[in-house]
């Protein structure tokens, strides 16, 4: 069965600080994905990665980054949180197909950061 | 510029009742693949259905039903006989080719199903 998992389902930080979202998948996928979520706005892509140790910016990458270490693992740092990157994160993973082909992306169960 | 538009912001329903959701995408790729996924309160985005460009016959499964239609840029999404257990926020969501899967999301529809 399919399985991505987040570090924390809900988190409460101040500006200013240094903040770690985790995401592991257990389906040997190669692409993982962080998008937020933010009401009428849909999901938008902040970073993804097709590899370890690979990385490629989304649609809003600005005040993240991210690391991949394992191709288990994909976590979302935010270097100094702001009260703007409030919403809900949602990691995903897929298989890579040949040449970027697209397959479905699997959705971890979110973690709704508040920065105070 | 939005790629996926997702008119609808809430639906609200009573139970058995039908309700179709609308999304119309935009893409200059021939190439190119659409998705629905569905949230329920509980947060995880739950994957309903895949339709690539090049398959625009239509799929019914179970009460649910897509209707893919290229001339008009449109892939809708249909609940049959709606229940309380379909109340969600439901995505619309395009990829295109060499994208590495990238999905683009639409602002969703909120489907609110009443007793």
């Amino acid at each position: 069965d399919v399985k991505v998992t987040q570090s924390s389902r809900y988190l409460v930080k101040r500006t200013g600080e240094k903040v770690f979202l985790e995401c592991v998948q257990d389906m040997d996928h190669e692409n993982m994905f962080w998008y937020r979520q933010d009401p009428g706005l849909g999901l938008r892509l902040i970073y993804f990665s097709y590899d370890v140790k690979m990385k490629e910016k989304g649609d809003i990458p600005e005040g993240y980054s991210v690391s991949r270490e394992k191709k288990e693992r994909f976590s979302l740092i935010l270097e100094s949180a702001s009260t703007n990157q409030t919403s809900m994160y949602l990691c995903a993973s897929s298989t890579r197909l040949a040449a970027k082909g697209v397959d479905t992306q699997y959705f971890g169960p979110g973690t709704r950061l508040t920065v105070l | 510029a939005q790629k996926v538009t997702q008119a609808q912001t809430e639906i609200s329903v009573v139970e058995k009742e039908d309700v179709t959701l609308d999304c119309v995408y935009e893409t200059r790729d021939t190439t190119y693949y659409l998705f629905w996924y569905k949230q329920p309160p509980s947060g995880e985005l739950v994957f309903l259905i895949r339709r690539n460009s090049f398959d625009e016959q239509n799929e019914i499964s179970g009460r649910y039903s897509w209707n893919f239609q290229k001339s008009t840029s449109s892939f809708n999404f249909t609940i049959t006989a709606s229940q309380v257990v379909d109340s969600a926020v439901y995505f619309c969501a395009l990829s295109e080719k060499d994208s590495w899967g990238k999905l683009q999301f639409g602002a969703g529809t909120q489907v609110v199903v009443t007793p």
